[in-house]
């Protein structure tokens, strides 16, 4: 059964901060990887997705990696902000199957 | 483009109650998806349609909960009764799978129920 671990469960910072979100997972046969933000009460917003052939994924101040082999993805905010204050979801769909298995996410406070 | 619509956005119910969730998908998109998110946790599959078909309801708890995607596009999840354990967010999500590509799955805002 896959299981997908985030590391930490919160984290709080200075804003400008550069930071590092982890996410871990035990079935390296996975289709692909997805980044999700939820802020308070909303839904989840998807950031990046990794397909399993790549390694890393750039939108703006993020970038995620892959590493297959290990079972773990990293999400690396540069010069953080305030309004990045959010919970942070890792997600992976299993090669066989089309369902995310999701992390218990990671709480992020960006502190001005 | 619009994106995935839920409603309602927020329910309150009484215990032993019935309660219906809807959701419209992303126009085109052939897959949907029903997630349950508890408290502090990451979302978990409840059933997931292929067009109409219901191809993984593996985690749906179908002595209380069903679901029916009509034609293809709108969804609804449905739970008779209702038990306090039932409180949760019900995330709807939607997805083109083509050519044996899965795509990118999109969320809804959900529907925070709960339950008294």
């Amino acid at each position: 059964k896959q299981e997908v671990t985030q590391i930490p469960a919160a984290l709080s910072v200075p804003e400008g901060e550069n930071l590092v979100l982890n996410c871990s997972f035990t079935d390296s046969a996975i289709y692909n990887l997805q980044w999700f933000r939820q802020d308070p009460g909303k839904g989840l917003t998807s950031l990046l997705l990794i397909q399993s052939s790549q390694r890393e994924q750039t939108s703006g101040r993020l970038n995620a990696s892959l590493d297959k082999s290990s079972g773990r993805s990293t999400l690396y905010i540069a010069a953080s902000q305030p309004g990045d204050s959010a919970t942070y979801l890792c997600a992976v769909i299993i090669q066989g199957a089309q369902k995310l298995v999701f992390g218990q996410g990671t709480r992020l406070t960006i502190n001005p | 483009e619009a994106g995935v619509v839920q409603s309602p956005r927020y329910k309150i119910i009484e215990k032993k109650q019935p309660v219906a969730f809807w959701c419209n998908p992303i126009s085109g998109h052939n897959t949907l998806y029903w997630y349950r998110q508890n408290l502090g946790q990451g979302p978990e599959l409840l059933i997931r349609y292929e067009n109409e078909e219901a191809v993984d309801d593996s985690q749906l708890p179908k002595d209380r909960f069903s679901a029916e995607r009509l034609k293809g596009v709108d969804s609804t999840l449905k739970i008779q009764p209702a038990e306090l354990g039932d409180s949760a967010v019900y995330l709807c999500a939607s997805s083109l799978v083509a050519s044996g590509r899965v795509g990118e799955q999109f969320f809804g805002p959900g529907t925070r129920l709960t339950v008294l």
